[in-house]
């Protein structure tokens, strides 16, 4: 059964570093050309994509937003890591997690998490 | 541009069918996928690579794609499809745009 879980902070203050982690299970990061994206809702609107890392490294970043943020994995432990430096109370959202199956590689997330909602505020 | 672009409302009665676009430059090279989101929910892919549906998803879904236009079609509109969707494409080999989302209702 494949599963993805974000875990982190609730609350951050602005001008902090915001570290997300997603733990997989049912598959392994390490197969394939299989990816997983970190993807961010604000409250009431819509989607936005932020990065993906594939099981071979390979990185992208959104172009607003490239600056402040770094994907990594850690196939041993299963997780996908996101830092994003600097955080601003527009930063507030769920930020999910997706899952890019090798069969559909660069065209759709086959899973997501349930999301973690991040508040911005001092 | 490589912005996406969805109506932010579509009104359908039980038992329609309902149409709702995607469009954007150059989106005919790309493929197209469809999320399905309810409130409090996460996204739930409907269809992928523009025509294909996942295994579990009802029949009345489907999809299509012609010039820089996708669209997602639900035909016999159940009040359980009141949802918002949100369509999906890659921008280049590596990069990924969502459409601003289209709230579907059923009434």
């Amino acid at each position: 059964q494949v599963t993805l879980k974000e875990s982190g902070p609730v609350l951050v203050k602005p001008t902090e570093t915001l570290t997300l982690t997603c733990t997989v299970s049912g598959f392994s990061l390490t197969n394939g050309r299989l990816g997983v994206s970190w993807i961010r809702q604000p409250p009431g609107k819509a989607l936005e994509w932020l990065a993906h890392i594939f099981s071979n490294g390979e990185k992208s970043y959104s172009t607003s937003l490239k600056s402040r943020l770094t994907v990594s994995k850690d196939t041993s432990k299963s997780q996908v890591v996101l830092n994003m430096t600097n955080m601003d109370p527009v930063d507030t959202a769920t930020y999910y997690c997706a899952r890019i199956p090798a069969a559909l590689a660069g065209t759709a997330y086959d899973y997501w998490g349930q999301g973690t909602l991040v508040t911005v505020s001092s | 541009s490589d912005e996406v672009t969805q109506p932010p409302s579509v009104s359908v009665s039980p038992g329609q069918t309902a149409s709702i676009t995607c469009s954007g430059d150059k989106l005919g090279d790309k493929y197209v996928c469809w999320y399905q989101q309810k409130p409090g929910q996460s996204p739930v892919l409907v269809i992928y690579q523009d025509t294909r549906r996942p295994s579990g998803i009802p029949e009345r879904f489907s999809g299509s794609s012609s010039g820089n236009t996708a669209t997602l079609t639900i035909s016999g509109t159940q009040t359980m499809d009141e949802a918002d969707y949100y369509c999906q494409a890659w921008k280049s080999s590596s990069d990924v745009v969502f459409g601003g989302g289209t709230k579907l209702t059923v009434l």
